[in-house]
């Protein structure tokens, strides 16, 4: 069964430094969305990409953040001058364009971002 | 936005019926529920997704009464395996109306022998 594959597994980084996160979306899938989970709390959604543009945001995803797709495989969470508070696991999910926007979404197992 | 909660947790024994609730008030007409199993160190993995009344697959079932303004995950015959985090997920990523994609709080199933 095809799978999100996210890498690294674990990124250290020091506080104020930039980290991009990356993704492999399932090949054939048209709706990419960033999520970060806090440890110990519940999923919060980041952004929904579609069209080689931000369909929606939260309020989390600040300018800060910013999400690209470089080429056809790839899809990258970009985070400038990281702070402690953005430790926490990221996941990138997927979902299909067929059949409508409703398609539930397939998860990677996460990039796990420490902030020293 | 669509507020979603669930219970914190709930025990079970293998081979019982497990049901989970999740309520979202302010769903939105255009919002989708759906379910996410989670293990620890592992994304949400997709169990069942639906927009009212009843669905079934082959490992779940869900419940949307009428109202839309709760869900209820009913996993049959659970097994130590299913010992996980679930997650309910109202919402649609591509409105373009400012619908955000909420995850329920997780309902920690432990089942035990």
């Amino acid at each position: 069964e095809p799978e999100v594959t996210q890498t690294p597994s674990h990124q250290v980084t020091q506080m104020g430094q930039e980290v991009i996160l990356r993704c492999v979306p399932i090949s054939n899938h048209l709706y990419f969305y960033w999520y970060r989970q806090i440890l110990g709390q519940k999923v919060e959604f980041l952004v929904s990409f579609y069209n080689n543009e931000i369909s929606e945001k939260s309020e989390i995803f600040d300018d800060q953040f910013s999400v690209e797709r470089p080429d056809g495989s790839n899809f990258t969470l970009k985070i400038r001058s990281t702070k402690l508070e953005d430790s926490a696991m990221y996941f990138c999910a997927s979902s299909s364009g067929t059949g409508g926007l409703n398609q539930p979404q397939h998860f990677g197992d996460g990039t796990r971002l420490s902030i020293l | 936005l669509a507020k979603t909660t669930q219970p914190i947790s709930m025990d079970s024994y293998e081979g019982q019926e497990v049901n989970i609730t999740c309520s979202h008030n302010n769903i939105a007409t255009n919002d989708y529920i759906t379910w996410y199993q989670q293990f620890p160190s592992q994304g949400p993995r997709f169990i069942i997704q639906g927009y009212k009344t009843k669905v079934t697959n082959e490992v779940a079932s869900l419940f949307i009464p009428a109202d839309r303004k709760s869900s209820t995950l009913s996993l049959p015959r659970v097994s130590l395996s299913d010992t996980a985090v679930y997650y309910c997920l109202v919402g649609v990523g591509f409105t373009g109306g400012g619908n955000k994609l909420t995850f329920g709080t997780g309902t920690q199933l432990k089942v035990e022998l």
